[in-house]
């Protein structure tokens, strides 16, 4: 079945760093593709998103490419701030009458002054 | 901007006992949606709702769980018989039409079961 692997956390890194979060997925047929970010004790919000292949979807500083080739859609972000520290999750949907949302497993990431 | 609320925001309840968990989706959307967030863990579906039935199950929705419409604007989840192991954060979420993929999520219920 459909499914999202994403890079197993804790990610720390110091303010300003560069990000990178792996996300690869396996799906039938074209999905569209999400990153969903989780601040603590907050539920979810959508960080950004891809509904094609080649698509960039961008958001606050953060971007992600849609890559059919290698199935992938991986969050970078140039500089991280103190308030990027949350959970971050890779996710998919595909097209069906009921379209339900297949997350990853999540990265928690946080980030030191 | 609309939103997607929930209530209670937490709950806590008894092995045993039957909880309804509530959502006001957003006013003009079709799809409805319940997933479940096990502490630690993945965010998981639960149930989808289209036109008054339900569209897709996950093999966790079994037959202690149940959804309804009651009313042209709740949402609601029932767990009949609560286990210690259903205690989660559960997300309610909608959608507006065929076309549209993203789901706008609410705040979540935190269900703690003792």
């Amino acid at each position: 079945g459909d499914s999202v692997t994403q890079m197993e956390g804790p990610v720390t890194l110091s303010e300003e760093a560069f990000l990178t979060i792996n996300c690869t997925y396996t799906a039938t047929g074209y999905p569209s593709l999400f990153w969903y970010v989780q601040y603590p004790g907050e539920g979810l919000q959508l960080l950004l998103k891809a509904t094609k292949a080649d698509d960039k979807g961008s958001n606050k500083g953060f971007e992600a490419t849609y890559r059919k080739e290698t199935t992938s859609f991986h969050l970078e972000k140039g500089s991280v701030q103190v308030s990027d520290s949350a959970v971050y999750f890779c996710a998919l949907t595909t097209y069906s009458s009921a379209s339900k949302i297949i997350f990853g497993s999540g990265t928690r990431l946080s980030i030191r002054p | 901007e609309p939103e997607v609320t929930q209530t209670p925001s937490h709950q806590v309840t008894q092995m045993g006992q039957e909880v309804i968990l509530r959502c006001v989706p957003i006013s003009n959307h079709l799809y409805f949606y319940w997933y479940r967030q096990i502490l630690g863990q993945k965010v998981e579906f639960l149930v989808s709702f289209y036109n008054n039935e339900i569209s897709e199950k996950s093999e966790i929705f079994d037959d202690q769980f149940s959804v309804e419409r009651p009313d042209g604007s709740n949402f609601t989840l029932k767990i009949r018989s609560t286990k210690l192991e259903d205690s989660a954060m559960y997300f309610c979420a909608s959608r507006e039409l065929v076309s549209s993929y993203e789901q706008y999520f609410g705040p979540g219920t935190r269900l703690t079961v003792t």
